[in-house]
């Protein structure tokens, strides 16, 4: 199984550009999370589904925007790219938040000049 | 203002020594987890504790969630170079199913 695979790798943008970050798993997972981690602030989250069709916000939501058209993808979009936004930024999933915890891919670096 | 306060936020360590890290919150939690870091790769679960005062042990790890599910606590017994690695704990909020994350114990343990 590939799990969860996050695309691209890295990323370069310029201020004011968008971009959608991809994210799909292969476990049937009806969780899926996206956080950013930047140094010294741990892992922060952005948005969160507890299923297809089904999104809510996170801790840092401004700037972000998220579907689930269904339970493999949860692509995650910067509307207008800022600085503020360079950051490590991870998808993860699981099969209950509660008792099974998440299962994270490997991330996606973006810088934005 | 973080849900979530770990401690130390950085530890460096012979080998063979004994290390505590611990997760304390002024909230309830459903569940609390721990996960390991590597450089360049994403988190990794190492164990989820979903009752209070519930203990769990991996190998030389020993986590235990505190009585009112408040607070956690990860021990390792003789810490070896492959413990080194960013520690983070990370709590499910009863009623949101958000989990949210602490900002991490680096742990260096040194040969």
């Amino acid at each position: 199984n590939a799990g969860v695979t996050q695309t691209p790798k890295f990323q370069v943008l310029k201020t004011g550009q968008s971009m959608t970050l991809q994210c799909a798993q292969d476990m049937n997972h009806e969780y899926m999370s996206w956080y950013r981690q930047d140094p010294g602030m741990g892992l922060r989250l952005i948005h969160y589904s507890v299923g297809a069709g089904i999104t809510d916000q996170g801790e840092v939501p401004n700037g972000y925007n998220v579907s689930r058209s269904t339970t493999e993808d949860f692509p995650l979009r910067l509307l207008s790219a800022a600085p503020s936004q360079t950051s490590v930024y991870f998808c993860a999933s699981s099969r209950e938040s509660r008792d099974y915890g998440y299962t994270f891919g490997s991330g996606t670096r973006l810088t934005v000049v | 203002t973080q849900l979530l306060e770990q401690s130390p936020q950085f530890l460096s360590i012979q080998e063979g020594e004994n290390l505590t890290v611990y997760c304390n919150s002024s909230s309830v939690f459903s569940s609390l987890q721990w996960y390991r870091q590597e450089p360049g790769e994403g988190p990794v679960l190492l164990v989820t504790v979903v009752t209070g005062g519930e203990v769990k042990k991996l190998k030389r790890l020993t986590f235990q969630f505190g009585d009112a599910r408040k607070d956690s606590s990860l021990h390792i017994t003789a810490a070896q170079p492959g413990d080194t690695g960013l520690y983070l704990c990370a709590g499910v909020q009863g009623g949101s199913e958000k989990l949210v994350f602490g900002k991490g114990t680096k742990l260096t343990v040194n040969p």
